[in-house]
């Protein structure tokens, strides 16, 4: 399986701040995506990262709110910002390894906003 | 609008006995599809793929896709406790696309 690795693992943060997940995925990883799991929901896939270049976002995300990076093959970041209660989820990044065909997780950023 | 639908349970089997979760999907261009199991408050993990029609075995597992049904169920033999959690099914066009989630289905095991 492939190494992904994310942090922080959970974060409690005030309502109108901001906070950047990270993600560091192993060479074996070509396309990164980051989703978003809600209490007791499925993975809503929030975009793709596209390394140097804008991400595409699905449906119902913006880049004003869900900011992503990628300035190279192995590492993304997910801004969310200005947050609010309703952002409180859990958000994970994932790796796809083409040779497998296999989308591999990370362990999840836990996000409480008050 | 690509969807994967899932039964969300709970699902309730006995130990030992063989727990059979199904899932129907609504893109015709589906060609690749995975089993994840996630454990409360744990992201999720790969259990299964399958590409092929037919039958996949792996251990206590088994997965069975049908393209022309458009169903693709998972099958886990002799269940035990340890296989309680969500099982979510997903699927994807190719292999350079994201996958399509279903709402997951909880299986609980009862010793």
């Amino acid at each position: 399986s492939a190494v992904i690795s994310q942090k922080p693992s959970r974060d409690i943060c005030q309502r109108g701040t901001s906070l950047t997940i990270q993600c560091q995925v192993d060479s074996q990883v070509t396309m990164m995506f980051w989703y978003r799991q809600q209490p007791g929901q499925s993975l809503t896939l929030i975009a793709t990262a596209n390394q140097g270049s804008e991400a595409t976002y699905e449906s119902g995300f913006v880049i004003d709110k869900f900011p992503i990076s990628r300035p190279n093959l192995t590492f993304s970041t997910l801004t969310v910002s200005n947050m609010s209660p309703e952002d409180s989820s859990i958000y994970l990044c994932s790796g796809l390894v083409p040779a497998k065909n296999i989308q591999y997780f990370g362990a999840g950023t836990r996000l409480s906003v008050l | 609008q690509k969807e994967v639908e899932q039964n969300s349970g709970p699902l309730s089997v006995p130990e030992g006995a063989i727990a059979s979760l199904n899932c129907t999907y609504s893109d015709r261009g589906s060609q690749s599809f995975f089993w994840y199991r996630q454990y409360s408050g744990k992201s999720p993990e790969l259990i299964m793929f399958i590409y092929s029609n037919g039958d996949k075995e792996d251990g206590r597992f088994t997965a069975q896709l049908n393209k022309a049904s458009q169903y693709v169920s998972l099958l886990i033999r002799d269940s035990q406790p340890s296989d309680s959690a969500t099982y979510l099914c997903a699927a994807a066009r190719t292999g350079n696309t994201p996958l399509v989630f279903g709402k997951g289905t909880r299986l609980s095991v009862i010793a």
